[in-house]
């Protein structure tokens, strides 16, 4: 089946830096992708609508200068956390589908461990 | 996109069925209902989708209910590795592919 890749799977940066997050379509063409944070015990909360070619769609709340999304091929979207600082830290998830399409699967991505020192 | 509930945790044991509830009473006629689930420390992962007739994959199965304000997914024999959170969301006709989830389930297995 369709796979979409994240990578680093985990990453410790220092409080000030930047960190960036790639999530891949391996085997299809997503031209739209979305970004999630999970903090501990929590649910998955959408952050962004990955869009190729054009700019991101952030939701209510989520600081897009903190939080810059690229996309800038159909199978790789970009996710760069700056400034990073400890409240920062979470667990990054990004998705893909095949299609537009309510009746079609969605695909996750392992995750990103994020850790703000 | 219309809110589901869901009870915040279950038991089961090993090897025997454990039948997982959602509630979508305000489903319109074109949404999909999708279930994914969450192993610790992963991202979720697909599990089952339908809009009106039940259906069956090597997972799992779903059961719609006639009216579809209700749903349940049925794991017909539970494994310790079926421990996981389980979401069930609506997806609309006209969704662009984003899930929004809410609490979900969280199945505990027990030996």
């Amino acid at each position: 089946g369709a796979v979409v890749s994240q990578h680093p799977s985990r990453v410790i940066c220092k409080s000030g830096t930047s960190v960036k997050i790639e999530c891949r379509s391996l085997d299809f063409q997503a031209t739209t992708m979305f970004w999630y944070r999970q903090f501990p015990k929590q649910s998955l909360m959408l952050m962004a609508t990955s869009n190729e070619g054009s700019k991101a769609t952030y939701e209510q709340g989520v600081e897009k200068d903190k939080f810059l999304i690229n996309h800038a091929s159909l199978t790789l979207s970009t996710l760069t956390v700056t400034s990073a600082h400890p409240e920062d830290s979470s667990f990054y998830i990004c998705s893909a589908s095949q299609l537009r399409d309510a009746n079609t699967e969605a695909f996750f991505g392992q995750g990103t461990r994020l850790t703000v020192v | 996109d219309a809110k589901t509930t869901q009870p915040n945790s279950m038991e089961s044991n090993e090897e025997e069925p454990v039948h997982l509830p959602c509630n979508h009473s305000t489903i319109s006629g074109t949404d999909y209902i999708h279930w994914y689930r969450q192993l610790p420390s992963q991202g979720p992962e697909y599990v089952i989708h339908g809009l009106t007739s039940n259906v069956n994959n090597r997972m799992a199965s779903l059961a719609i209910a006639e009216d579809r304000k209700s749903s349940t997914l049925i794991l017909h024999r539970a494994t310790l590795r079926d421990a996981a959170v389980y979401y069930c969301i609506l997806r609309a006709i006209s969704n662009t592919g984003k899930l929004i989830f809410g609490q979900g389930t969280t199945l505990q297995v027990k030996p």
